[in-house]
């Protein structure tokens, strides 16, 4: 099947500093990503969707100032998080769809990146 | 949009039972159905899938219903293993909501030896 490679697996930074995350597809073209994120114990919460080349669209709730998403090529879509506080801890995980996956659906995902901060 | 409930949020089942979660969407317009398993601190993984143009489909010791008058599809899996132990999502994407895959709240399966 399709690879998603999300970078880094595990952050670590203090109150106030910018978070960067990586999601790559790495054998197919990934017109479409999703970013989700996942409290302990929970489900999968959508925060948004991105789309190569244009805005994402943000989930209701969703401050897109805070979770900035940059889908800047087919394999890549960077999610940052800005000035970071303790309530973002949390797990965020990425998938991609490609184009010949657009109408059956399927989604790929990526290991998921635990940031905690301090 | 999208509304996803799941059941039970934890099910305990004697290894070599059959275990049964069941979910009911919202959104008229879903027509693909995804499950996965994920285990504590990876990633999801897609176990099985059912679009909305059959009922039913089986793969060794899963298989996933679908009722679309209802509005609800199920997740079955039998003579239930230790690795079978994990937390179950089902989901749900249509087209109409640009395809997004909204998830349910989750199962936490656990298989007692």
């Amino acid at each position: 099947g399709a690879v998603v490679s999300q970078h880094p697996s595990r952050v670590i930074c203090k109150s106030g500093t910018s978070v960067k995350i990586e999601c790559r597809s790495l054998d197919f073209q990934a017109t479409t990503m999703f970013w989700y994120r996942q409290f302990p114990k929970q489900s999968l919460m959508l925060m948004a969707t991105s789309n190569e080349g244009s805005k994402a669209t943000y989930e209701q709730g969703v401050e897109k100032d805070k979770f900035l998403i940059n889908h800047a090529s087919l394999t890549l879509s960077t999610l940052t998080v800005t000035s970071a506080h303790p309530e973002d801890s949390s797990f965020y995980i990425c998938s991609a769809r490609g184009v010949e996956n657009t109408n059956t659906g399927e989604l790929f995902f990526g290991e998921g990146s635990r940031l905690t901060v301090l | 949009g999208e509304n996803v409930e799941q059941h039970p949020s934890t099910l305990s089942v004697q290894e070599g039972d059959s275990a049964v979660i069941k979910c009911t969407y919202s959104d008229s317009a879903s027509n693909y159905f995804p499950w996965y398993k994920q285990e504590l601190g990876k990633r999801p993984q897609l176990i099985i899938d059912i679009r909305s143009n059959v009922g039913e489909k089986k793969d060794q010791r899963i298989a996933v219903t679908l009722n679309k008058t209802a509005k609800h599809f199920s997740l079955h899996i039998t003579e239930t293993q230790p690795e079978d132990s994990a937390v179950y999502f089902c989901a749900a994407s249509s087209y109409s909501s640009a395809s997004k895959i909204i998830f349910g709240s989750g199962t936490r399966l656990s298989i007692r030896p």
